[in-house]
Order: structure tokens, then C-alpha cells, then sequence
């Protein structure tokens, strides 16, 4: 099985900064990456797929990098609206483990 | 545009059955395989099973094989889970969502999910 290990667990960052997020593959998984952003009681929402796509209607400040077993979700200014939770997701093989996930709070 | 809603969840004993249903629109459902995933109180999100757009595959999470059934009724544009023997690690909110593709990709669109609680 592929494990998805995401860092940090918990970001504190100011509005305005960039932040950048790491999810890494136990094995090489391509491009077959997608990431999520969650906030308290809703839905989880498609930010990129195939690692650097992005989703229709996704701010620009939001971008995705990486192959193989690295890959990291950059968001080039914090905005009020970008506190919440992020997840990566596999879907190299047929069971799409997520990552734990990464908080991201406001310092 | 797409809607997913999820019925069915509710408090459930350890042991018995229940059955999610999840009613699909906007969007031509016989195209697009479908998902479940999941989320416990306070945890990440744990991906649960997926259907191919004809029913014709079906996989599940470990933790679920053998327990759980994943089905699909195209003329109803309706997406089930039978779940089967729950125990309290079942506990959790369950997603329904949309496959980007034919069932082998990313959850594009997800439903508010429905909460299933396992409790004696």
C-alpha cells in the first residue's frame, strides 16, 4: 500500500505570507497527486489534481509542484480565506490513501 | 451543476447494518465512477471505496473490505453503501463523491456528507 505522509501537522503563518506544504509517497506515485482544502464542518474541496493542475474557480495564489515520491502546495500570499485544513491524495493505485493532513492557523 | 446528497447515516449498535444512499445531479451520473470517503470525529479523511462509472469494479480500504458494498443504480443516478457488521470504529461522517473520470482518479465534487454514528 501507498503511504502519504504530509509536514508540517500544524503551520501558524500571518496573512500575506507564503507558505508551502510537503506531501511525500512511500513510492513513486508520477503526477497522480491531488490536494484538498477543508474547513471545520464542511466538505473538503478540490484545490490541484495531477500535482500542478488547477481546479477551475481556485485562486492563482495556489500552485502545485512535484513527481514521483515529492510534492509540495505553495500558496504565494495568505489570505483570510486559506485557514483551514489541507490534504494530499494518491491516486496511483486503487486505494487513494490521503495524507494526515496540515493544519494551517493564523499566528 | 453537480449535487451530491447523502441520506441514511444515523446511531447505529455495534453489529448491525445500515445503508447510505447518495443521490447524484447536474450531470450525466452513468459517466462518472464514484467514491466514498470518510472522516471520524476530529480525524483526517480516510478514503473508503470506489464503483467505475458501469459498476463494473469495485475496491475498498482494508478496513472495510468484506464488511462494506459499494453499488450503484445508474437509472436512479443513485450511489449505496451497505455496511455491514459496524463497530465503533465506523464512526464517522461518509462523503459521496464525484470521480473526476470513469472511477480510477480524484474526488472532484463531494456531497455535505451524512454522519454515522456506532454506539451501544
Amino acid at each position: 500500500d501507498i503511504q502519504m505522509t504530509q509536514s508540517p501537522s500544524t503551520l501558524s503563518a500571518s496573512i500575506g505570507d507564503r507558505v508551502t506544504i510537503t506531501c511525500r509517497a512511500s513510492q513513486s506515485i508520477s503526477s497522480w497527486l491531488a490536494w484538498y482544502q477543508q474547513k471545520p464542518g464542511k466538505a473538503p474541496k478540490l484545490l490541484i489534481y495531477k500535482a500542478s493542475s488547477l481546479e477551475s474557480g481556485v485562486p492563482s495564489r495556489f500552485s502545485g509542484s512535484g513527481s514521483g515520491t515529492e510534492f509540495t502546495l505553495t500558496i504565494s500570499s495568505l489570505q483570510p480565506d486559506d485557514f483551514a485544513t489541507y490534504y494530499c491524495q494518491q491516486y496511483s493505485d486503487y486505494l487513494y490513501t490521503f495524507g494526515q493532513g496540515t493544519k494551517l492557523e493564523i499566528k | 451543476q453537480v449535487q451530491l446528497v447523502e441520506s441514511g447515516g444515523g446511531v447505529v449498535q455495534p453489529g448491525r447494518s445500515l445503508r447510505l444512499s447518495c443521490a447524484a445531479s447536474g450531470f450525466t451520473f452513468s459517466s462518472y465512477g464514484m467514491h466514498w470517503v470518510r472522516q471520524a470525529p476530529d480525524k483526517g479523511l480516510e478514503w473508503v471505496a470506489v464503483i467505475s462509472f458501469d459498476g463494473s469494479y469495485t475496491h475498498y480500504a482494508d478496513s472495510v473490505k468484506g464488511r462494506f458494498t459499494i453499488s450503484r443504480d445508474n437509472s436512479k443516478t443513485t450511489l449505496y453503501l451497505q455496511m455491514n457488521s459496524l463497530g465503533t470504529e465506523d464512526t464517522a461522517v461518509y462523503y459521496c463523491t464525484k470521480d473526476r473520470y470513469a472511477g480510477n482518479s480524484f474526488s472532484h465534487y463531494w456531497g455535505p456528507g451524512t454522519l454515522v454514528t456506532v454506539s451501544s
